[in-house]
């Protein structure tokens, strides 16, 4: 069945390390959206891409977060290097078009 | 930047009971509103969305929009453990292209 599809679902990494977060969107889906969910802020979205094209990636520290569209098929997310506060469960959603997002099953990061 | 208020709960309610989740938006022009549930540890699934004031049904679910007093409620009937989940409530930027998520109320339904 269509479903968008992280990996890993789990990461556990020390302080300064990159950490690599990848995403497979529903195929036909034209919309990736990258979300941060924290208990203290809730779902914050930080980037999101249309036909591959970033278009709006205000959500995200610059200076340590990236995300890439490489395929249609491919979304990664990236954080260099990682601190104790980037630990929270990042999900990628797809979507088509319009702003209705169809999420993955996360990755919850911890950063030590 | 839009904000959507929600009330963290936990709303309890007995199996069977009507459960009422609430949601309140800044913008007024906003023009479409979504539901999302999340059970625990698992990521958001989106149960319902509506686009005008009135009232929408799908099953037990009963989305309702009134855009004057800006909020939007989720009415579950015959509410069932199952239900028990944290219900968010999404709101459509400016552009139509993202949503802003409340924080979530969190429902627990009790046999």
């Amino acid at each position: 069945d269509a479903r968008v599809t992280q990996t890993p679902r789990h990461k556990v990494t020390e302080m300064g390390q990159e950490v690599t977060m990848r995403c497979q969107p529903i195929l036909g889906h034209n919309t990736v959206f990258w979300y941060r969910q924290t208990m203290m802020q809730g779902l914050e979205l930080l980037a999101y891409f249309r036909n591959r094209a970033p278009l709006d990636d205000s959500g995200m520290p610059k200076d340590r977060f990236s995300a890439e569209m490489p395929d249609a098929t491919l979304a990664t997310l990236k954080i260099q290097p990682s601190e104790p506060r980037d630990s929270a469960v990042y999900f990628c959603a797809s979507g088509k078009d319009g702003p209705e997002a169809f999420f993955g099953q996360g990755t919850r990061l911890t950063v030590v | 930047q839009k904000e959507v208020e929600q009330n963290s709960g936990p709303l309890s309610v007995p199996e069977g009971a009507i459960a009422s989740l609430n949601c309140t938006y800044s913008d007024r022009g906003s023009q479409s509103f979504f539901w999302y549930r999340q059970y625990s540890g698992k990521s958001p699934e989106l149960i319902m969305s509506i686009y005008s004031n009135g009232d929408k049904e799908d099953g037990r679910f009963t989305a309702q929009l009134n855009k004057a007093s800006q909020y939007v409620s989720l009415l579950i009937r015959d509410s069932q453990p199952s239900d028990s989940a944290t219900y968010l409530c999404a709101v459509p930027n400016s552009g139509y292209s993202t949503l802003t998520f409340g924080k979530g109320t969190m429902l627990l339904v009790s046999p």
